[in-house]
């Protein structure tokens, strides 16, 4: 398996509700990354998990709550986002500075 | 801190043409060096890469150095295809004292490719 799933691909919600992203690798890749992609724009890093432990916040709002329930799984907690917060949301795994592998990621479009 | 500069798009070329997208960088350590492509609606895919000065990388008719003297990874093909309209990200990571780097991208250049 070389790939990272990222669940669900699209994703719409109002900005009182809560929600989840999920991102698996089994890779056996001890970094995990979440990303935030604008239109147009380049991917800019949120946070960075290395053995399961966040490593950098990149002073992400707090409405924004990563989660590493272990060496596979990322998760992305969303709650009471604002419409600015729309964007694709990737999931990115690796092992080493030799290569990252990113999902597909998630559409997700605050309304 | 570290950098990378691609040159602005979007760029346009007709099918069979000659593919370069420059890249330079700005970097403390020991860089890697990545070149990701994003097609529409999808996600990100690693290109090609190189981890040391004088490092070709290839795949799928791309290629890049990795030029040192001229801090440099530009992108290559000798003929495109439609098939190749994306945009190209140009990336680095750099690690210290083999700590895990993260990745800093360039602006990203969009490539049109007419039949």
């Amino acid at each position: 398996d070389t790939e990272v799933t990222q669940t669900p691909k699209h994703l719409v919600m109002g900005m009182t509700n809560k929600k989840s992203l999920k991102c698996e690798q089994h890779m056996g890749h001890r970094a995990m990354y979440w990303y935030k992609q604008k239109a147009k724009k380049p991917p800019e890093l949120m946070f960075v998990y290395s053995y399961e432990k966040l490593s950098i916040n990149e002073s992400v709002p707090s409405r924004f709550s990563p989660e590493c329930p272990n060496s596979s799984l990322l998760n992305l907690h969303l709650h009471a986002l604002q419409p600015e917060d729309s964007a694709l949301y990737l999931c990115a795994s690796s092992p080493s500075n030799y290569g990252y592998t990113f999902g597909s990621g998630t559409r997700l479009t605050v309304v | 801190g570290d950098s990378v500069t691609q040159m602005e798009g979007p760029v346009t070329l007709s099918e069979e043409a000659f593919l370069t997208i420059n890249c330079t960088y700005t970097a403390t350590g020991y860089p890697s060096l990545f070149w990701y492509v994003q097609y529409p609606g999808e996600g990100l895919q690693l290109l090609l890469k190189a981890t040391k000065a004088d490092d070709k990388g290839s795949n799928k008719g791309f290629e890049a150095t990795y030029r040192k003297e001229t801090t440099s990874f530009h992108l290559e093909k000798g003929s495109v295809q439609v098939s190749d309209s994306a945009v190209y990200f140009c990336a680095l990571s750099d690690s210290y004292g083999g700590s895990q780097g993260n990745l800093i991208f360039g602006k990203g250049t969009k490539l049109s490719v007419k039949p």
